[in-house]
């Protein structure tokens, strides 16, 4: 079975560093770009960037350039987000998905990890 | 920058009923569309790809169809454990992805 099982929730205080992961089963990492979306209470899903482990490929998506860091280490199948300084806005569910293609570079994401909640507040 | 929109916003439908959902993007997107059901304090789950491919497992009352700019999601008789958010997505524009919204469906 294919799975992503992410970290579990985290409350921190503006200023404070984070780093959540998305640990891959049941497939070749490698070999599949993994994405990352926040989704803020209450609010839909936003697209943040995407990464393939194979060479630590990463694309952002403009809204969130120079905000994030995704990373992988494709040694223990797992896929990082990471802050530097932590802003209450930054209060979310995060999630990671795999992101499925058929012959071409168009993909879809499947399946998802459960969600990390990050609640940041001082 | 695709922009996706979603209509409506809130579907109140009751069990046993047909529900059709809206997606429409801001320039063509070919079929490059999925949908994804989202129940509350749940993760997205994927039921569409390609704009009308059902995804393994999801049952057949769920469709897709449409292609460029116009997508619909048909719920072909709801059932109770489909009440959730449903949001549509382009990926034609690698790498950049975007979601539309979402519409709520709810029971009538």
């Amino acid at each position: 079975e294919v799975q992503l099982v992410q970290s579990g929730a985290e409350v921190k205080k503006p200023g404070e560093s984070l780093k959540i992961s998305c640990k891959g089963s049941g497939y070749s990492f490698t070999s599949y770009w993994i994405g990352w979306v926040r989704q803020m209470p209450g609010k839909g899903l936003e697209w943040m960037g995407i990464i393939y482990p194979g060479d630590s490929d990463t694309r952002y998506s403009p809204s969130f350039q120079g905000q994030v860091t995704i990373s992988a280490d494709k040694s223990i199948s797992t896929a990082y987000l990471q802050w530097s300084s932590l802003k209450a806005s930054d209060t979310a569910m995060y999630y990671c998905a795999r992101h499925v293609t058929v012959v071409t570079p168009f993909g879809w994401f499947d399946p998802w990890g459960q969600g990390t909640l990050v609640t940041v507040s001082s | 920058e695709i922009v996706m929109t979603q209509s409506p916003a809130t579907l109140s439908v009751s069990p046993g009923e047909r529900a059709t959902l809206s997606c429409r993007a801001s320039q063509s997107v070919s079929s490059n569309l999925a949908w994804y059901q989202q129940k509350p304090g749940q993760a997205p789950r994927l039921l569409i790809y390609g704009a009308s491919t059902r995804a393994t497992g999801i049952p057949a009352r769920f469709s897709g169809s449409g292609s460029g700019t116009e997508f619909t999601l048909t719920i072909s008789s709801l059932q109770s454990e489909d009440f959730a958010v449903y949001y549509c997505q382009q990926y034609n524009n690698w790498p950049i992805f975007t979601f539309g919204p979402g519409t709520k469906v709810d029971i009538k």
